[in-house]
């Protein structure tokens, strides 16, 4: 199947501090979502992207879907210690059979 | 309320034994998932269905099984357990096929 590449890996930031995160793959996708999974718990969505070129914001995190169809970025502003986790993109491919494929997880540290 | 429950949370069991996890959601979807996450914590899809009709099979050993009695309901029986078979499987549902997925909480199964 499918996978998406996301970068970094893993993140190491100060509180306050504002990140950025990317996710890439080779195919187009129609649909971007982008889940957080915290410690022994399922992957939470956090944002829904449909359009390219689009940007939507939940709070203090902004999302964005590529133009290219090939990409999607996650911002989050003045991080706070809760944001720890792995963070998820997905992306939904509607040739076929439908199928969500994840991409590789970006691991977030928060230093108090 | 918990929107997509499933269980055990935990099971551990020996090869060659057969189990069963189950999964509700009480949000009136129509579409449930079953995804399993590896130990690099990659996910990937295993099966959904729709209205009771299986329509994903991501080239799941036939060991794997789900069995849906309702809309509500989607469980997932595994025969004759392997080693490899250890990690964590997270049921999901959605409104509208793959679109924006709501996961459970995970089992994390090992086999010994």
């Amino acid at each position: 199947g499918q996978q998406l590449n996301q970068s970094p890996q893993s993140m190491f930031i100060q509180e306050g501090e504002d990140v950025s995160m990317n996710c890439t793959s080779s195919s187009i996708f129609n649909t971007w979502l982008w889940y957080k999974q915290d410690p022994g718990e399922g992957p939470v969505l956090l944002i829904a992207l449909y359009k390219a070129g689009e940007l939507t914001s939940n709070g203090r995190l902004t999302a964005q879907f590529g133009i290219t169809r090939k990409d999607s970025f996650l911002n989050i502003s003045a991080s706070i210690p809760s944001d720890v986790g792995i963070y998820f993109c997905a992306g939904l491919d509607q040739t076929g059979a439908n199928n969500l494929f994840f991409g590789t997880g970006t691991r977030l540290t928060v230093i108090p | 309320d918990t929107a997509v429950s499933q269980t055990p949370k935990y099971l551990v069991t020996q090869m060659g034994n057969d189990k069963s996890i189950k999964c509700e959601q009480n949000l009136g979807h129509d579409t449930m998932y079953w995804y399993k996450q590896d130990s690099k914590k990659f996910l990937k899809i295993m099966f959904s269905y729709n209205n009771k009709e299986l329509i994903i099979n991501e080239t799941v050993p036939n060991r794997f099984s789900p069995k849906s009695p309702d809309k509500a309901h989607l469980n997932l029986h595994i025969n004759s357990l392997e080693l490899g078979d250890s990690a964590v499987y997270f049921c999901a549902s959605s409104q509208v096929l793959t679109t924006e997925q709501y996961f459970g909480p995970g089992t994390r199964l090992t086999v010994t």
